[in-house]
């Protein structure tokens, strides 16, 4: 079957550092996706990684070892604009994304 | 325009109504998506075509849901005789190709409410 585990929910407050992981279980492996989800907004588009290791993109970066079905993506100098939901997902080649749940994060000053 | 676009944007019906949802994907993309998400979850892929051909439909949960995309550009999604488990957001997802870096670009949703 298909399995994507994220936490369901973490608070961080401004100028922090945060981690959200994911482990995944997926018959197919075209690359490991992360979304940012604003309430009531479209998913828009984070990160991409297809090879183990760390990608950096400014204040975002993810990580993946496919070896051990793992991702994280972390967040540094935390705003309170980066409250949302996160969304894990394992591309399928030439198809859909599977999603996980999601991880609500929620800032505070 | 230079997104995704979806309409409508809410769509309220009664249980046993027909409801059509519709997508403007971005110009010239070859991918579009449907998928599913209820309250607190993540997005359940629906179904799925390239150009107008429709390569997987798995994800449609019964045989009330009817998608197309007859000119290869702009899709619509059809549910019949809705039911209350219908209850969600419809949201498209266009992408400019199908290989292995298939980032897609995601549409604001429609969300659906069955009385």
């Amino acid at each position: 079957g298909q399995n994507i585990d994220q936490p369901t929910e973490m608070t961080a407050t401004e100028g922090a550092i945060v981690q959200i992981n994911c482990t995944y279980q997926t018959s197919g492996f075209n690359g490991l996706f992360w979304y940012q989800q604003h309430a009531g907004e479209a998913p828009t588009f984070l990160s991409y990684n297809v090879l183990d290791g760390l990608e950096e993109k400014g204040r975002f970066s993810s990580f993946l070892s496919r070896s051990k079905g793992y991702s994280y993506l972390l967040l540094k100098e935390l705003q309170m604009k980066d409250s949302a939901s996160y969304l894990c997902a394992v591309g399928q080649a030439g198809t859909a994304l599977i999603f996980g749940k999601g991880t609500t994060l929620s800032v505070s000053s | 325009g230079a997104g995704v676009s979806q309409s409508p944007r809410y769509k309220v019906a009664k249980r046993g109504q027909d409801v059509a949802l519709r997508c403007d994907p971005i110009s010239g993309h070859v991918s579009l998506f449907w998928y599913q998400q209820a309250l607190g979850q993540g997005p359940e892929f629906l179904t799925y075509f390239q150009n107008e051909a429709q390569l997987d439909k798995s994800g449609l949960p019964s045989d009330r849901f009817f998608a197309e995309r007859p000119e290869g550009s702009v899709s619509t999604l059809k549910i019949q005789r809705t039911q209350q488990e219908d209850s969600a957001v419809y949201l498209c997802a266009s992408s400019f190709s199908s290989g292995s870096y298939n980032e897609q670009f995601f549409g604001p949703g429609t969300r659906l409410t069955v009385l």
